[in-house]
């Protein structure tokens, strides 16, 4: 009963590297979401994914890209990693229109230096 | 989405009764509250989905006057294990936004 799962749990980049983080859930959900919470601000949605096959961006997609491999995963890539985008990464998944239901990972702390 | 008002923060002791309020005074007629819980170093997880009147779970209650522009999570007894931040989310919407949300600390 794993839920979603994120990889990896911690990360440093050296600005301008890039890098994928992967996000995967076993409850059949239609819905995956990627958010960024930083101190004081609460999560702000980055990217979501409606249902497989499509993307949209949400409160602060700029620097960031997404994929929605297939039902179960939905992974988001930052190509060129700037300190500004040090933060705590989570992603969660949930049925279409089921806002009571999301369910987060355990999330991914990336410092970029 | 409406937006939503709630304390920063709140300290309590254990085995009282913690209530936080938030206030949605934009409510659409199609909107639900939820409140959301987040422990250190964890995401975020439901606690509770209302519309109108009182609704009551295992976790926590949650009342909702009849003009729906505030709302009031009630922890019963709290423990050490409740000292979280508590989000208040007001939507009819499935892409959630989070604000800050209210850091909840319970002394022993």
């Amino acid at each position: 009963n794993a839920g979603v799962t994120q990889t990896p749990k911690f990360q440093v980049l050296k600005t301008g590297q890039s890098m994928t983080l992967q996000c995967a859930q076993d409850m059949n959900h239609n819905s995956m979401y990627w958010y960024r919470q930083d101190p004081g601000m609460g999560l702000r949605l980055i990217y979501y994914s409606a249902s497989e096959g499509t993307t949209d961006k949400g409160e602060v997609p700029n620097g960031y890209n997404v994929s929605r491999l297939n039902k179960r995963e939905f992974s988001l890539r930052l190509e060129s990693a700037a300190p500004s985008q040090t933060s705590v990464y989570f992603c969660a998944s949930s049925e279409a229109q089921d806002f009571y239901g999301y369910t987060f990972g355990s999330g991914t702390r990336l410092t970029v230096v | 989405l409406a937006k939503t008002t709630q304390p920063i923060s709140m300290d309590s002791y254990e085995g009282q009764e913690v209530n936080i309020t938030c206030s949605h005074n934009n409510i659409a007629t199609n909107d639900y509250i939820t409140w959301y819980q987040q422990f250190p170093s964890q995401g975020p997880r439901f606690i509770i989905q209302g519309y109108k009147t009182k609704v009551t779970n295992e976790v926590a209650s949650l009342f909702i006057p009849a003009d729906r522009k505030s709302s009031t999570l009630s922890l019963p007894r709290v423990s050490l294990s409740d000292t979280a931040v508590y989000y208040c989310l007001v939507l009819n919407d499935y892409k959630l936004s989070f604000g800050a949300g209210t850091t909840v600390t319970v002394r022993a």
